[in-house]
């Protein structure tokens, strides 16, 4: 199984910050990476695909980059809308597995 | 409107069985693999399985592998989850999930989850 690892556990922002989020896997998984955006209480949300693909309706202040083993997600400018839990999963081979979250506070 | 709703949670006594169902409608379900993820109260995502569009492809968590079987039913737009031998630590919220197409493997729409608790 390709375990995937999400650093920082929890981040606290401010309104206006830019934050990264970082996601490691143990073995190179090209571009097969998805991000995600869970609130309380809600289904997760996809947000980017193809490790850099913005899903349709995501705003352009998110963004993802990498490949092989090491990828972020950026938030250019936080809002308010975007304090949540965001995770990593890879889509390279089955077992498809996700990170262990990061928790996006408000400073 | 393309929509996921799951059915059949509720409380089990350990080794027990169980078996979940998802209905899928607004959109050509089989075009695309589908799949189950589950979180445990307070806790993270756990990918639980999937299934092509064809059913020749599926794959299991490790935590599940033997114990859990993923099935569809092109015919009824359905996807199916029989979970045998549960533990305490099934207990969470179980999702179903539509691949997102092309690329395979992100999944754009969630159903709201359904209930599974394991306990005596």
């Amino acid at each position: 199984d390709i375990q995937m690892t999400q650093s920082p556990s929890s981040v606290s922002a401010s309104v206006g910050d830019r934050v990264t989020i970082t996601c490691r896997a143990r073995q190179g998984i090209s571009r097969w990476l998805a991000w995600y955006q869970q609130k309380p209480g809600k289904a997760p949300k996809l947000l980017i695909y193809g490790a850099s693909i913005l899903q349709s309706g995501v705003p352009s202040r998110f963004s993802g980059s990498g490949s092989g083993t090491d990828f972020t997600l950026t938030i250019s400018s936080l809002q308010p809308e975007d304090f949540a839990t965001y995770y990593c999963q890879q889509a390279n081979s089955f077992p498809y597995t996700f990170g262990q979250g990061t928790k996006l506070e408000i400073k | 409107e393309v929509q996921l709703v799951e059915s059949g949670g509720g409380l089990v006594q350990p080794g027990r069985s169980l078996r979940l169902s998802c209905a899928a409608s607004g959109f050509t379900f089989d075009d695309y693999a589908m799949y189950w993820v589950r979180q445990a109260p307070g806790k993270g995502l756990e990918w639980v399985s999937g299934i092509s569009w064809n059913s020749r492809s599926i794959g299991y968590a490790d935590s599940v592998k033997g114990r859990f079987t993923i099935s569809r039913d092109n015919a009824k737009n359905s996807l199916n989850l029989q979970m045998n031998s549960l533990r305490v630590e099934d207990t969470a919220l179980y999702y179903c999930a539509k691949d997102f197409g092309v690329p395979e493997g992100a999944m754009d729409v969630w159903g709201q989850g359904t209930t599974v608790t394991v306990s005596s």
